[in-house]
C-alpha cells in the first residue's frame, strides 16, 4: 500500500524567506502523481502545485516549486518571497495513475510566517 | 473558489443518531469522492461515486453509505453515529479522463460534531 509521511508538524519562516516543505512516499507503482494542498483555516483545500510522476522536470506555479526526487522518493515543496497569506496547513498527497484515483495524504505541516 | 458546494457548513448530532451530508459538484464533473478529515490530521478517503455507483472504498464500516444523483451532486450517509466520527467532512469533484483531468476540486467542508 502506499503511503505518505510528513516528518515537520510545523514550520515558521519570516514573511519574505523562503521555505521547504518535506514529504516523502512509498510506492511500487511507476505511474502516478504528487500533490502539494493548502488548507487555510476557511478550510477548503486548494491545490498549490502538482507533479507527474514521469516528468523529470521540477513543476513551478509562480512562487511555488517542487524538487522531485524519485529514486529517493522525495517530493518537498519550496514557497519563495513568502507572504502572510501563505500562511496554512499544507498537505502532500499521493494518486495512483490507475483507474482509482482516490488521493492518499501524509498528515499535515502547519506554516507560520512571521511578520 | 472550486464550484463545489457543501452543506451543511456545520453539524451537531448525537450519538447514534443518522447524519446526511450533501455535496453538489462544480459543472461538467461527473465523479465525487468523500473524505474524512479528523482534527490535526490528513483527510482519508471514504469512498468514491462515478455515475451514480460506487467505484471505490476505503478503509470504512457500512454504516457510511453514499449516493450519487442523475446531476452529479452527491450525499454521505453516516448511521449509528459514535464520537470517533466527528471530523471534517470534505466532498471533492472531478471529471473523467486521462491525467490532469482527474483533478479533484474540493468542497468547504462540512463540520460534523458528534456528542
Amino acid at each position: 500500500a502506499q503511503t505518505v509521511t510528513q516528518s515537520q508538524p510545523e514550520m515558521s519562516v519570516q514573511e519574505a524567506e523562503t521555505v521547504t516543505l518535506s514529504c516523502t512516499y512509498d510506492t511500487s507503482e511507476s505511474d502516478y502523481y504528487l500533490f502539494w494542498y493548502k488548507q487555510p483555516p476557511s478550510r477548503q483545500m486548494i491545490l498549490v502545485i502538482r507533479q507527474e510522476a514521469y516528468k523529470q522536470q521540477n513543476a513551478t506555479e509562480n512562487r511555488f516549486s517542487v524538487n522531485f526526487q524519485k529514486a529517493a522518493k522525495s517530493f518537498s515543496l519550496k514557497i519563495s518571497d513568502s507572504q502572510l497569506g501563505d500562511a496554512a496547513m499544507y498537505f502532500c498527497a499521493y494518486r495512483s495513475g490507475d483507474s482509482n484515483y482516490q488521493l492518499i495524504w501524509g498528515a499535515g505541516t502547519k506554516l507560520i510566517i512571521k511578520p | 473558489e472550486t464550484g463545489v458546494t457543501q452543506s451543511p457548513t456545520h453539524l451537531i448530532k448525537t450519538r447514534g443518531q443518522q447524519v446526511t451530508l450533501r455535496c453538489s459538484s462544480q459543472s461538467g464533473h461527473n465523479t465525487v469522492s468523500w473524505y474524512q478529515q479528523a482534527l490535526g490530521q490528513g483527510p482519508q478517503f471514504i469512498f468514491q461515486y462515478y455515475r451514480e455507483e460506487e467505484n471505490g472504498r476505503g478503509n470504512f464500516p457500512p454504516r457510511f453509505s453514499g449516493l450519487q444523483f442523475p446531476n452529479y451532486s452527491s450525499e454521505l450517509n453516516v448511521n449509528a453515529l459514535e464520537l470517533d466520527d466527528s471530523a471534517l467532512y470534505l466532498c471533492a469533484s472531478s471529471s473523467t479522463g486521462t491525467g490532469h483531468l482527474r483533478m479533484q476540486y474540493f468542497g468547504p467542508g462540512t463540520r460534523l460534531t458528534v456528542t
